[in-house]
């Protein structure tokens, strides 16, 4: 597609259920990041992808939250148990990353979480 | 670790005036700086990259400068309109193997008509 797309744009559910947020990036790119924003807040780094080297997860906050990408094509974020401190905009990004390439990062349109 | 600091003060400023947002690193070395503009309820939207080797970057009414000595970038709007009004973010970027990018927490930047 043209841009990042990301699905569903909001989501709202229990406490305790799980959730699964998906990103589609830029054909072509090779990075795909997720972030967190809280209201109000900076960006908060979850999970790095870039080709087919290991992803850095350094940013999840706990073992409720996972990421998995197939290749250089779709990713999905996956929240365990969800906790009302999970409620926050969840953004994806994705970048063309080389020798060649631009590594700006372009951003999806982020999936709104309410857990209530 | 590495830090990015940006101002946490929002910034505001008269109509035509030029803003100036200041983002300060420690503890890295970066190959590229990028700024990005942030409008509420949406993603960053990137604006401009400097690379190390550059000293200034300029796109219409904005200019970017990078200090590598000093760990600074100076991002410029000149002749400031409301509509300049966002949030304005830094990201730095290595060439290194692991290529993730490093991101400030950004400034709030008000134009005031």
């Amino acid at each position: 597609g043209a841009g990042v797309s990301q699905s569903p744009s909001n989501k709202v559910t229990e406490k305790g259920k799980d959730v699964e947020l998906r990103c589609d990036p830029i054909s072509g790119h090779t990075a795909l990041y997720w972030y967190r924003q809280r209201l109000g807040q900076g960006l908060e780094f979850l999970i790095y992808f870039q080709g087919n080297s290991a992803p850095d997860k350094s940013g999840l906050p706990s073992d409720r939250f996972s990421a998995e990408r197939t290749g250089e094509s779709v990713s999905t974020l996956t929240i365990q148990r969800t906790q009302q401190e999970d409620s926050a905009v969840y953004l994806c990004a994705s970048s063309l990353v080389g020798r060649t390439g631009k590594p700006e990062a372009f951003f999806g349109q982020g999936t709104r979480l309410t857990v209530v | 670790s590495q830090k990015i600091e940006q101002n946490s003060e929002a910034l505001n400023i008269q109509e035509g005036k030029t803003a100036t947002l200041t983002c300060n690193y420690t503890n890295y070395s970066p190959a590229y700086l990028q700024w990005y503009r942030q409008d509420p309820g949406r993603g960053p939207v990137f604006l401009l990259l400097i690379r190390e080797n550059e000293k200034e970057k300029r796109k219409e009414r904005l200019k970017v400068t990078f200090d590598t000595t000093l760990k600074q970038s100076l991002f410029h709007i000149t002749a400031s309109q409301p509509a300049d009004s966002a949030t304005y973010l830094c990201a730095l970027g290595s060439a290194g193997n692991n290529r993730k990018l490093i991101w400030g927490l950004g400034t709030s930047l008000a134009v005031n008509p």
